[in-house]
């Protein structure tokens, strides 16, 4: 799987948009692009993925560039509770791969009141 | 649906014990993978089960082990505890095909935090 590059940490204010930039230049064409967070001492928790189409869903927007070498997550309307690690993660999504998550360091974002 | 469930949420072990985690995927899912992570090391891959068969494996030594049972539950085993296996151990479930397109996302349960002393 690629290996993806992420900024330790982030500071967003409280209502305002969180981008979350994240690299993966070596990405090859059938791997997609996961992202899950992880508040303290909780389990993972699946955001959003995708392959090469921006995605949206409840919970946050995904762009990916057209070289799909980078994605920005977005966050639209941060709030407290959003403060966590988030973790940009690629990987293979074809049936019969191994499908392990290989977790980096990830963004520590903080939402500030 | 219920999310993911582990059992127990803590553990208080000495080293040379062993121990058994339990793990309960979302109702209809056939994947169970587990994770460790620990300060160090960060997350990390342990294994994965699919129709009660290992279906991969992370660079663990032979003392982590794990099966799957028909119903998808899954536990693991950690024999012989060392110091080094205090760790918040993950779980994870994914459907694998959902209305006949694949669907891998895993779903995280809340962990089982152990404490070897």
């Amino acid at each position: 799987d690629a290996k993806t590059t992420q900024p330790p940490s982030m500071d967003c204010a409280e209502g305002r948009a969180a981008n979350l930039p994240c690299n993966h230049s070596t990405i090859s064409g059938n791997e997609y692009v996961y992202w899950y967070r992880q508040i303290h001492s909780q389990g993972p928790q699946y955001i959003i993925h995708g392959l090469k189409n921006n995605e949206t869903n409840e919970m946050a927007s995904l762009i990916i560039t057209e070289d799909r070498k980078s994605s920005t997550l977005i966050l639209p309307h941060a709030t407290l509770r959003d403060t966590a690690v988030y973790y940009c993660i690629v990987r293979v999504g074809t049936s019969g791969s191994a499908r392990q998550l290989t977790f980096g360091s990830g963004t520590q974002l903080t939402v500030l009141p | 649906k219920a999310g993911v469930t582990q059992t127990p949420r803590y553990l208080i072990k000495t080293r040379g014990q062993q121990v058994t985690l339990s793990c309960s995927p979302i109702s209809g899912h056939r994947s169970v993978s587990w994770y460790q992570q620990t300060p160090g090391q960060g997350l990390q891959f342990l294994f994965e089960y699919f129709s009660e068969t290992q279906r991969n494996k992370g660079n663990f030594p032979g003392r982590f082990s794990g099966r799957q049972f028909s119903n998808s539950r899954s536990e693991m085993n950690v024999s012989t505890l060392e110091l080094g296996d205090s760790a918040l151990y993950l779980c994870a479930s994914s459907p694998l095909v959902v209305r006949g397109a694949l669907q891998e996302t895993q779903y995280f349960g809340p962990g089982t935090r152990l404490l070897v002393l």
